[in-house]
């Protein structure tokens, strides 16, 4: 199977700090890195995305860089804000998705 | 634009029991994808459709697991007989064919929570 990690499992940061999360993968196959936000009974959301034609993508006060050769892909938020709280989940594939275990961002005020 | 629409939102069985989830994807959306989602984990494929074909079942329990497209848009899951491990979040996502999007960005319904006691 797949050996993949993402770190850190929780992370929490003050309101207007930065926070970053990063996943590896072993899928030399994979040609495709989104990260999704999920809320607290909601379905996975797509925030940004890339593709491994491109190092790095900003939308925002989101941005995602990847390292093919390493192997692996980092989300960035800045200027972190309450309604950032949520679950994280990296993933990556060439069609079908395989999911990191997911990081709960926490936003302290 | 409506989103991807699942039912029922929950539902709660005795082990053994059968149980069927519905998706209707996005208007347009050729592939349809089936996850499956533990407390605590990512979401994890099960059955990936593009229209009313099977692309990827590779990780489907067919023992015990079933789902169809039969006209290329809804999609049914069922379960059958559910075991106390089948408690989960079972999650569909539809997206446009990935040829013609260069990549599958995936649009995930709300999800359907099973219980097995």
């Amino acid at each position: 199977g797949e050996n993949v990690e993402q770190h850190p499992s929780t992370l929490s940061v003050q309101e207007g700090d930065s926070a970053v999360i990063k996943c590896t993968y072993s899928d030399s196959a994979s040609n495709y890195f989104p990260w999704y936000k999920q809320e607290l009974g909601k379905g996975p959301q797509l925030i940004i995305d890339i593709r491994s034609n491109v190092g790095e993508k900003k939308d925002q006060r989101i941005a995602v860089t990847l390292n093919k050769t390493a192997k692996h892909f980092s989300l960035h938020i800045t200027e972190t804000q309450p309604e950032d709280s949520a679950v994280y989940f990296c993933a990556w594939g060439a069609d079908g998705l395989t999911f990191g275990k997911g990081t709960h961002l926490i936003i302290q005020p | 634009e409506a989103g991807v629409a699942q039912s029922p939102r929950y539902k709660i069985i005795e082990k053994r029991q059968s149980v069927a989830f519905w998706c209707n994807p996005i208007s347009g959306h050729a592939t349809l994808y089936w996850y499956q989602q533990i407390l605590g984990q990512g979401p994890k494929l099960l059955i990936q459709f593009q229209n009313n074909g099977v692309v990827d079942d590779s990780q489907l329990p067919k023992d015990r697991f079933s789902a169809e497209r039969l006209k290329g848009v809804d999609s049914t899951l069922k379960i059958q007989p559910a075991k106390l491990e089948d408690s989960a979040v079972y999650l569909c996502a539809s997206s446009l064919s990935p040829g013609l999007a260069g990549y599958n960005e995936q649009f995930f319904g709300p999800g359907t929570r099973l219980t097995v006691l």
